[in-house]
C-alpha cells in the first residue's frame, strides 16, 4: 500500500542540537508535501510545504525541509533546537492528480527537547 | 477571526450512546476533512466532503456518520457501533488548487475534539 513514513517515533535532543527528522513516501508522480507540528495543548500547524521549484523549503521558526526526488524523501532539519520545539512532527502528502482530496499522513514523530 | 472551531473541547459518553462533535468554519473552504488521532497511530481519516451534500468515506469509516448540509459546517457522529471511540477528533478544511487567495490544498486544522468512553 501506498503510505508516508517517518522513522523516528521519538526522539530526544538537548537545547542546541541539531535536528533531522526523516521522511519517506512511496506515490509515485507529482506529489504536495507538508511538515505539521502539533506543540503540546495546542492546534496542528502547518511547519512547512513543498509543491514544486526549490527543493529546499523554508519554514516557520528556523525549520526547513529538503524535496529529494530520486530517494522520495522530505526530511525535516533544524540547525539548532529549543526547548520550545518540543512538539509532535507530522509528515504528508497530497498524492499525485489529487487535487482536493485528503492528505495522507505519517505516524508522527515526537520531539522531546531537554536542556 | 477566521478558523476552524470544534466543539465541545472535551466529551465524556457512557458506551452504547451516539454522540455528535461539532465542526464550523469561516474561511470558506470548500473541503472538510475528520481525522482521529491516537498515539503512536498519526492522523487517520474518517471521513472527507469536498462539496456540499457530498462526502466519501475514510480509511476508518466504520462506526461514524456524517452530514454536509452547510458549506461551513461537518458534524461528525460517533455511533454505538464504534468499537473503540475513545480518541482525539480532528477537523480540517481546506480549497482546491487554482482558487484566488487559497492555499493550494493546505489543511487547516481545528483545536480537536477529546472523546472518552466511560
Amino acid at each position: 500500500a501506498q503510505s508516508v513514513s517517518q522513522h523516528n517515533h521519538h526522539v530526544i535532543l538537548s537545547e542546541a542540537a541539531s535536528l533531522e527528522l526523516g521522511c519517506n513516501y512511496s506515490y509515485g508522480g507529482t506529489v504536495n508535501l507538508f511538515w505539521y507540528v502539533q506543540y503540546p495543548g495546542q492546534h496542528l500547524q502547518l511547519l512547512l510545504k513543498y509543491f514544486s521549484g526549490d527543493p529546499l523549503v523554508k519554514g516557520i521558526k528556523g525549520f526547513e525541509a529538503e524535496f529529494i526526488k530520486s530517494k522520495f524523501s522530505f526530511n525535516l532539519r533544524k540547525p539548532s533546537v529549543q526547548w520550545s520545539d518540543t512538539a509532535e512532527y507530522f509528515c504528508a502528502v497530497n498524492p499525485p492528480n489529487s487535487g482536493n482530496t485528503p492528505l495522507v499522513f505519517g505516524k508522527g514523530t515526537r520531539l522531546s527537547v531537554i536542556a | 477571526d477566521g478558523g476552524i472551531t470544534q466543539s465541545p473541547k472535551y466529551l465524556f459518553r457512557k458506551e452504547g450512546q451516539n454522540v455528535t462533535l461539532s465542526c464550523e468554519q469561516n474561511l470558506n473552504h470548500d473541503a472538510m476533512y475528520w481525522y482521529r488521532q491516537d498515539p503512536g497511530q498519526g492522523l487517520r481519516l474518517i471521513y472527507y466532503s469536498q462539496i456540499v451534500n457530498d462526502f466519501q468515506k475514510g480509511d476508518i469509516a466504520e462506526g461514524y456518520s456524517v452530514s454536509r448540509e452547510k458549506k461551513e459546517s461537518f458534524p461528525l457522529t460517533v455511533t454505538s457501533a464504534q468499537k473503540n471511540p475513545t480518541a482525539f477528533y480532528l477537523c480540517a478544511s481546506s480549497n482546491p488548487p487554482g482558487l484566488a487567495g487559497g492555499s493550494t490544498d493546505t489543511q487547516y486544522f481545528g483545536p480537536g475534539t477529546r472523546l472518552t468512553v466511560l
